[in-house]
């Protein structure tokens, strides 16, 4: 049971370049969440989804675009990186909204120069 | 906004000692409080959680305080162990949105 993969582990990028981080979950969980670590600051939350189709913005949105076309996935895209989202991005999942327990991913290492 | 902050950064202990780990919130409307430990290059893992109208819950070697009064969430760890080493988040959820503190790094002396 793989649970929650995160692809890539690791990412430099240069200022102004977009990409996608990856996140699949084989749980058939309905929310799935983005957040960002960064030192001294605990987790952040992004953008969530409470199902298919259904996104919404969190704590932190600006810079962030996100889709849930499926069940499974629930990619972040950054549009034009900036040094300022240099950080540690984990995805999550959970059952169902409001549901304590999440399960979240290995996450992913940017590094934007 | 949402205020989850714990007390100290950092804790040391002897390895069979109890562990208590402390955590301050600020939004009384929470529906659930919540302890994750994230370990050395790993995500999060849930630990425990504790519903807002609940005082104690136990689990296996962890137990939950949540004192509404003073706004207090603690975590107690029982005969620590050195695979407890991590650092320990808290968090609180009303709704969709989760808010976590800043965590605690927990070191298990041998």
């Amino acid at each position: 049971n793989a649970g929650v993969t995160q692809t890539p582990k690791f990412q430099v990028l240069k200022t102004g370049q977009s990409m996608t981080l990856q996140c699949a979950q084989d749980m058939n969980h309905e929310y799935m969440s983005w957040y960002r670590q960064d030192p001294g600051m605990g987790l952040r939350l992004i953008h969530y989804s409470v199902g298919a189709g259904i996104t919404d913005q969190g704590e932190v949105p600006n810079g962030y675009n996100v889709s849930r076309s499926t069940t499974e996935d629930f990619p972040l895209r950054l549009l034009s990186a900036a040094p300022s989202q240099t950080s540690v991005y984990f995805c999550a999942s959970s059952w169902g909204q409001g549901v304590p327990e999440a399960f979240f991913g290995q996450g992913t290492r940017l590094t934007v120069v | 906004g949402e205020s989850v902050g714990l007390h100290l950064p950092t804790l040391s202990v002897q390895e069979g000692d109890n562990s208590i780990i402390n955590c301050a919130y600020s939004n009384s409307a929470s529906d659930y409080f919540i302890w994750y430990k994230q370990e050395s290059g790993k995500g999060p893992q849930f630990i425990i959680d504790i519903r807002s109208n609940m005082d104690k819950r136990q689990g296996q070697r962890v137990t939950v305080l949540l004192n509404k009064t003073v706004k207090h969430l603690s975590l107690q760890i029982a005969a620590t162990q050195p695979g407890d080493s991590a650092v320990y988040f808290c968090a609180e959820t009303s709704g969709n949105q989760f808010y976590f503190g800043t965590g605690t790094s927990l070191t298990v002396i041998p």
